[in-house]
C-alpha cells in the first residue's frame, strides 16, 4: 500500500525567508504525488502535482516540489515566504489507476512570522 | 462554480442518521468523499464514477454513498456515534485519473 510521511508537524519561518516542507513517500509503483493547502476554515486547494513527467514541479503561488526517486522524497519549497502562506499543508499520494482515491499525510502547519 | 456541499453545518444526536450532499464541478464525473478529524486526519471514504462505487475506504457499513446520473453525490451515515463528528469533504474530478477539486466541507457535530 502507498503512504506518505510528513516529517514535520509544525514549521515556523520569518516572512521573506525560504520554506521547506518535507515529505517522504512509500509506494510499490510509480506514484502520483500532490501537495494540497488548507487555510483555516477553508477547503483544500491543490498546489501542485507530480505524475511522472518532469521531476521538478512548479505550482501556484511560487511553490515548487522535486520528486527524488532515490530518496523517495517529494519536498515542497518556496524561495520567500509570505504571511498569506500560513496554513496547513498536506502531502498526498494517489492509488494505482485512479487519482480519485487519495492518501493524505498528517499535515504540516506552516507559521509565518514578521 | 466549484464543488458545493450542503449543508454547511449539521448537529445531530447519537443514533440518528444523516445525509450529506455534494454537487461536483460541471462536467466532472468522479466524486470522492473524505473525513477529516483532529485525531485521524484526512481519510478516504468512497469514490464514485458513473454512478458506481469504485473504491471504498476502511469505514464501517454505517457509512454509505451513492451517485446520481447527473454526477451529484450523497453520503449517508446511520446510527451516528460521537466519533463521527468531523468535517466531511467532497472532491470531484473530470475523470478518475485527473486531479481532484475539493468543496468547503460539511461540519457534522454529533452530541
Amino acid at each position: 500500500a502507498q503512504s506518505v510521511t510528513q516529517l514535520d508537524s509544525h514549521v515556523s519561518v520569518s516572512e521573506g525567508t525560504p520554506v521547506l516542507l518535507r515529505c517522504n513517500y512509500s509506494s510499490s509503483y510509480s506514484p502520483s504525488l500532490f501537495w494540497y493547502v488548507q487555510h483555516p476554515n477553508k477547503g483544500l486547494q491543490l498546489l501542485l502535482k507530480y505524475t511522472s513527467a518532469a521531476t521538478l514541479v512548479k505550482g501556484i503561488n511560487g511553490f515548487e516540489a522535486e520528486f527524488k526517486k532515490s530518496e523517495t522524497s517529494f519536498h515542497l519549497t518556496k524561495p520567500s515566504a509570505h504571511m498569506s502562506d500560513a496554513a496547513e499543508y498536506f502531502c498526498v499520494v494517489s492509488d494505482a489507476g485512479t487519482a480519485s482515491k487519495l492518501t493524505f499525510g498528517t499535515g504540516t502547519r506552516l507559521q509565518v512570522t514578521l | 462554480a466549484g464543488v458545493t456541499q450542503s449543508p454547511t453545518h449539521l448537529i445531530k444526536t447519537r443514533g440518528q442518521q444523516v445525509t450529506l450532499s455534494c454537487s461536483p464541478i460541471s462536467g466532472h464525473r468522479s466524486v470522492s468523499w473524505y473525513q477529516q478529524t483532529p485525531g485521524q486526519g484526512l481519510q478516504f471514504l468512497f469514490e464514485y464514477f458513473s454512478e458506481t462505487q469504485r473504491n471504498k475506504g476502511n469505514f464501517p457499513g454505517r457509512f454509505s454513498g451513492r451517485q446520481f446520473s447527473n454526477s451529484r453525490s450523497e453520503m449517508n451515515v446511520s446510527t451516528l456515534e460521537l466519533g463521527d463528528s468531523a468535517l466531511y469533504l467532497c472532491a470531484s474530478s473530470l475523470h478518475r485519473l485527473n486531479e481532484q477539486f475539493f468543496g468547503p466541507g460539511t461540519r457534522l457535530t454529533v452530541l
